[in-house]
């Protein structure tokens, strides 16, 4: 039963690298998210998904970009690393609309841009 | 538009003494409420939720009830532990939107000393 996988855990970038973070969920959820977690900033919400095909922009979408070509992930790309996006990030799945979903967290993934 | 307050921390307790975190919201429907605890290095996971107004959620010793009337869903403990020790989330999802989107409160961090 993995749940939602994040990969890679660990990452040190250059500035104006690119990279992408995978998300992959086993649970048949409909939403998926990317979200970042920032000391004092709580977490953001950067793109999200509401179903294959589909993405849409959270809070703080600049310098990302995302796809959700299969139902099952949700990748989060970086095309040119910036040191403001030195991070935790989170990816996050849920069954979709409706009465109190639960949701749930992948482990996170750490980059470090320098 | 919809947020989450919590008390700010760090709070330090010593072992077995009562805790309370202190949560409000603020949304425009009928939200789903949420506390979700992080352990150093992992990512979050749900301790409790509360999906209508006078619910109460409880897990692990833990107790938070829904108070549509202050706006609140405080989280509660009798006697803590030091594996209690961990950031906690409160959180709320709202359903009216087009999609579930969670908001998160800046998370208050706990220490749990012997």
């Amino acid at each position: 039963n993995a749940g939602v996988t994040q990969t890679p855990k660990f990452r040190v970038l250059k500035t104006g690298q690119s990279m992408t973070l995978l998300c992959a969920q086993d649970m048949n959820h409909e939403y998926m998210y990317w979200y970042r977690q920032d000391p004092g900033m709580g977490l953001r919400l950067i793109h999200y998904s509401v179903g294959e095909g589909t993405t849409a922009k959270g809070e703080v979408p600049d310098g990302y970009n995302v796809s959700r070509l299969k139902k099952q992930n949700f990748l989060l790309g970086l095309e040119s690393a910036a040191p403001s996006q030195t991070s935790v990030y989170f990816c996050v799945s849920s069954y979709g609309p409706g009465s109190g979903n639960t949701i749930y967290f992948g482990e996170g993934s750490w980059l470090t841009v320098v | 538009g919809n947020s989450v307050t919590q008390m700010e921390g760090p709070v330090t307790l010593s072992e077995e003494a009562f805790l309370t975190i202190n949560c409000t919201y603020t949304a425009t429907g009928y939200p789903s409420l949420f506390w979700y605890v992080q352990y150093p290095g992992e990512g979050l996971q749900l301790l409790l939720k509360a999906t209508k107004a006078d619910d109460k959620g409880s897990n692990k010793g833990f107790e938070a009830t829904y108070r549509k009337e202050t706006t609140s869903f405080h989280l509660e403990k009798g006697s803590v532990q030091v594996s209690d020790s961990a950031v906690y989330f409160c959180a709320l999802s709202d359903r009216v939107t087009s999609y579930d989107k969670v908001i998160f409160g800046p998370g208050t961090s706990l220490s749990v000393i012997p």
